[in-house]
């Protein structure tokens, strides 16, 4: 199962950074979502396709649906610059796949 | 507040196998499952493979052939061999607990294993 995400987005500050994360029938499937910073480990922000953990702000949210699963960060700040994964669990193959990941660039 | 620590050598022989431990504090590894994912330098993550608390484990297809994970509950550690390395398995690898629908809710802050010819 093979999840394909685009390699790099750069937004403005203040502005909304749609990342999307597609695969075949991937609506089917709870996506998962990383923020990882420069020289830090991976950071869960969004799981089961929309759901927060604690601490994550009400900016960032999820949506699946169809062959794509999207992270949206609403208002950009220069925090926010990182790598972001999407993943999920192939059930066909008892494994879990990640995405290739996007480098979000703030301007 | 769970956290995950990784240790083992930084500098591994092409050839030879590659041994790494993850000490969990904070909380107990019953219960759970627990991953072990790498990162190649400049590259995406790449899931190894979990162990449960029992000793079950599920390892990527692409590298079952070559890993080997153990735990030991009474000393709230879980282990990572990975035998016959090249240079292609250089890596940050990092410990990871297993959450909710299989996301992975808690990391360590990773381990970069060089592999030397």
């Amino acid at each position: 199962y093979v999840l394909t995400q685009p390699p790099s987005l750069s937004v403005a500050p203040g502005l909304t950074a749609a990342i999307t994360c597609g695969g075949d029938n991937i609506g089917s499937k709870s996506v998962h979502w990383y923020q990882q910073r420069p020289g830090q480990a991976p950071l869960l922000v969004v799981f089961d396709g929309s759901d927060r953990p604690s601490g994550i702000p009400e900016r960032v949210s999820g949506s699946n649906s169809g062959n794509t699963a999207t992270l949206t960060i609403s208002r950009v700040e220069a925090g926010d610059e990182a790598d972001y994964y999407c993943q999920v669990w192939d059930s066909t193959n008892n494994h879990r796949v990640f995405g290739g990941g996007t480098t979000l660039t703030v301007l | 507040q769970v956290q995950l620590q990784e240790s083992g050598p930084g500098l591994v022989k092409a050839s030879e196998t590659l041994s790494l431990t993850c000490s969990v504090s904070g909380g107990s590894v019953r219960g759970y499952f627990w991953s072990w994912i790498r990162q190649p330098p400049g590259k995406a993550l790449e899931w190894i493979g979990y162990i449960y608390y029992t000793g079950s484990t599920t390892y990527s297809p692409s590298l079952k052939s070559r890993v080997t994970m153990s735990v030991d509950t009474s000393k709230n550690q879980f282990s990572l061999n990975l035998a016959s390395v090249t240079a292609a398995d250089t890596a940050v690898y990092y410990c990871a607990r297993d959450g909710y629908l299989s996301s992975v809710d808690r990391w360590g802050r990773g381990t970069l294993v060089t592999v030397t010819s």
